[in-house]
């Protein structure tokens, strides 16, 4: 079935430094590909989507990059703060669709 | 602005009692989920709804767990009986699909939780 699988964490990074989060999804379909980041205490809430091959989503520094022929929906951002520490999940979600499959999170820890 | 809403938002109760979430969607959204999420399993979606009816509750304990939507405004989530195994987070998270025309987003908006403790 469907299904995206990302690198398990904790990631642990100094302030400033480059973040790669890497997250695949299984090909069956045309699913729309998103980032959630989850602050302590709250919600999931949407950081960053791709609805199709190429498309590249981005917000608040961060970028992700729909890739077709690796299956791929990588998270990055150039440098990290301390108020990035959180949890990423990376979800599809198939077009004509309505549930959406997450992942299993990424903890991200930013040391000042 | 438009949110989710949870209550309560915390709940801490015994073995053997029935439990009650409740949820208020974003007005107009016509989709809401139902997740728990625990360290050991991660976000699990229990079940969902769409234009209030059930769409699949395959992920929910049936013998236990019930998820109705008595208007567009509410969505309820109970445990009768409550187990210790049930403590985790709930959320609930609403969205427009594309329905009748009108327009629609694949975001989902999630509530805040409701963080149960079942001793």
């Amino acid at each position: 079935g469907d299904s995206v699988t990302q690198m398990e964490g904790p990631v642990t990074l100094s302030e400033e430094a480059f973040l790669t989060i890497n997250c695949t999804y299984t090909a069956t379909g045309y699913p729309s590909l998103f980032w959630y980041v989850q602050y302590p205490g709250e919600g999931l809430q949407l950081l960053l989507k791709a609805t199709k091959a190429d498309d590249k989503g981005s917000n608040k520094g961060f970028e992700a990059t729909y890739r077709k022929e690796t299956t791929s929906f990588h998270l990055e951002k150039g440098s990290v703060q301390v108020s990035d520490s959180a949890v990423y999940f990376c979800a599809r979600r198939n077009t004509g669709g309505f549930k959406t499959i997450f992942g299993a999170g990424t903890r991200l820890f930013v040391k000042a | 602005d438009a949110r989710v809403t949870q209550t309560p938002r915390h709940k801490v109760t015994e073995m053997g009692q029935e439990v009650t979430m409740r949820c208020q969607p974003i007005l107009g959204h016509n989709t809401v989920f139902w997740y728990r999420q625990t360290m050991m399993q991660g976000l699990e979606l229990l079940a969902y709804f769409r234009n209030r009816a059930p769409l699949d509750d395959s992920g929910m304990p049936k013998d236990r767990f019930s998820a109705e939507m008595p208007d567009a405004t509410l969505a309820t989530l109970k445990i009768q009986p409550s187990e210790p195994r049930d403590s985790a987070v709930y959320f609930c998270a609403s969205g427009q699909s594309r329905d009748r025309g009108r327009s629609g987003t694949d975001e989902q908006f999630f509530g805040p939780g409701t963080r149960l403790t079942v001793l």
